[in-house]
């Protein structure tokens, strides 16, 4: 079965640009998180939705993030414009409800020059 | 509220030796508990997840871990290290049954280092 799946895997762009990450999570999984994971904070949520609504995004750093899921088998993690601040890797997430273990991406390793 | 704490950022070991990695939790509902391991440049990987069946959970890789409601601990433990576990670990907890928020709450991480 296919994973959760992330792209792109590496990205290195400069300050000020606009960065789209996307993710497709497991085919039937309610719930989707996007985090966050630097040296510095450790493993942040920054986001998460079930059945395609936002339920909480309290970890959104500042405006300048924002993410989307227009269906089920999408999601969009948007920065713009980006600072060198955003480097990090960030990871989309997906689960069954009722407390199942989430499943995770190989995530996007985000570089800002 | 719901916290996760893991008591050592850094552990080591010898090849062959027992691992142990700690983890304390605050839950004020029962709750369900997961230790996940992340290899260098690769994302979270379930380990086991205990979801108030048997206390004594097994899980991949030789791993184990023990729900301890008493202690309010879920520590993971492995009786003989390899090489190959040389990785982070996180702790995480999330409520129970039909109050879940399909949130996981996560602990800081605990780097495990084998030695050879």
């Amino acid at each position: 079965d296919a994973g959760v799946i992330q792209s792109p895997r590496h990205e290195v762009t400069e300050m000020g640009q606009e960065v789209t990450l996307r993710c497709k999570p497991i085919s039937g999984h309610d719930y989707l998180f996007w985090y966050r994971q630097t040296m510095m904070r450790g493993l942040e949520l920054l986001i998460y939705f079930n059945n395609n609504v936002p339920i909480d995004d309290s970890g959104m750093p500042e405006d300048r993030f924002s993410a989307k899921m227009p269906n089920a088998s999408f999601s969009t993690l948007k920065i713009q414009p980006s600072e060198p601040r955003d480097s990090a890797v960030y990871f989309c997430a997906s689960s069954f409800p009722g407390g199942q273990p989430q499943h995770f991406g190989d995530g996007t390793r985000l570089s800002i020059l | 509220a719901q916290s996760v704490t893991q008591l050592g950022s850094h552990v080591s070991v010898s090849e062959g030796a027992l691992v142990l990695l700690r983890c304390n939790y605050s839950s004020s509902v029962p709750p369900y508990l997961f230790w996940y391991v992340q290899y260098p440049n690769q994302g979270l990987q379930l380990l086991l997840k205990y979801t108030s069946a048997a206390t004594l959970v097994k899980g991949i890789n030789g791993f184990e871990a023990e729900f301890k409601k008493s202690e309010t601990s879920f520590h993971l433990t492995k009786p003989s290290a390899h090489m190959s576990d040389a990785a982070e670990y996180f702790c995480a907890v999330t409520r129970y049954g039909s109050s879940n928020t399909g949130k996981l709450i996560f602990g800081q991480g605990t780097t495990l280092q084998v030695k050879p």
